[in-house]
């Protein structure tokens, strides 16, 4: 059973154009979503993460968006460029568990010149 | 800071042979963990460790071993390789405590079981 559901899979940007990746989640418990961002033939980073005391979260070009009642919650990235084209993970877990993070499937994004 | 690592790169066995993959951090980082990636399911965890000498199952643990004697290091052991191991493996650490569960990925092992 996949507790946290992402889309789409995959997503084609134009440069300067706004990315959309959505997550939704199932276990109330969650109380941490991050997302990660991982290059080919690299571990994923963190890119951005945030607890559901706030609906907005914004860090440069990347913003994620929250909502808790629909347990949702998207990245936004603004202006895409070509060095943004990337694999994103959305994740979440819940506070005590020490390092159970559930993942997401993944989103391929891919930013056209 | 070499972070955390893991060795080797890239690794090809045959079904029903074993290996230990190695992960190391230097962070002194309590907690460590084992994902695999497979294409279209994310990352999974297999095992993950509090400490020294405390280890627990995660999501997908069947066929692997870990153990954890010290802080900077947690191997993964595979007894019996089979073909439904094939995957990249990553080792993550990250401080208990703290507000942030922001974890720190090692750059993978690629496995392949024949």
């Amino acid at each position: 059973q996949q507790q946290v559901k992402q889309s789409p899979q995959s997503l084609i940007v134009q440069k300067g154009g706004i990315s959309i990746i959505n997550c939704a989640y199932e276990n109330t418990a969650f109380d941490y979503f991050p997302w990660y961002q991982q290059f080919p033939g690299k571990g994923p980073a963190l890119l951005i993460a945030i607890r559901p005391d706030v609906s907005e979260k914004k860090e440069g070009r990347f913003t994620i968006s929250f909502n808790k009642s629909a347990k949702q919650f998207s990245l936004h990235i603004m202006d895409s460029q070509p060095g943004d084209s990337a694999t994103y993970f959305c994740a979440a877990t819940r506070g005590g568990t020490a390092s159970k993070l559930t993942f997401g499937t993944g989103t391929r994004l891919q930013v056209t010149l | 800071n070499a972070g955390v690592t893991q060795t080797p790169k890239f690794q090809v066995l045959k079904t029903g042979q074993s290996m230990t993959l190695q992960c190391a951090q230097d962070m002194n980082h309590e907690y460590m963990s084992w994902y695999r990636q497979d294409p279209g399911m994310g990352l999974r965890l297999i095992h993950y460790s509090v400490g020294a000498g405390i280890t627990d199952q995660g999501e997908v643990p069947n066929g692997y071993n870990v153990s954890r004697s010290t802080t900077e290091d947690f191997p993964l052991r595979l007894l019996s390789a089979a073909p439904s191991q094939t995957s990249v493996y990553f080792c993550a650490s990250r401080p208990a405590g703290g507000r942030t569960d922001t974890q720190y990925f090692g750059p993978g092992t690629r496995l392949t079981v024949l």
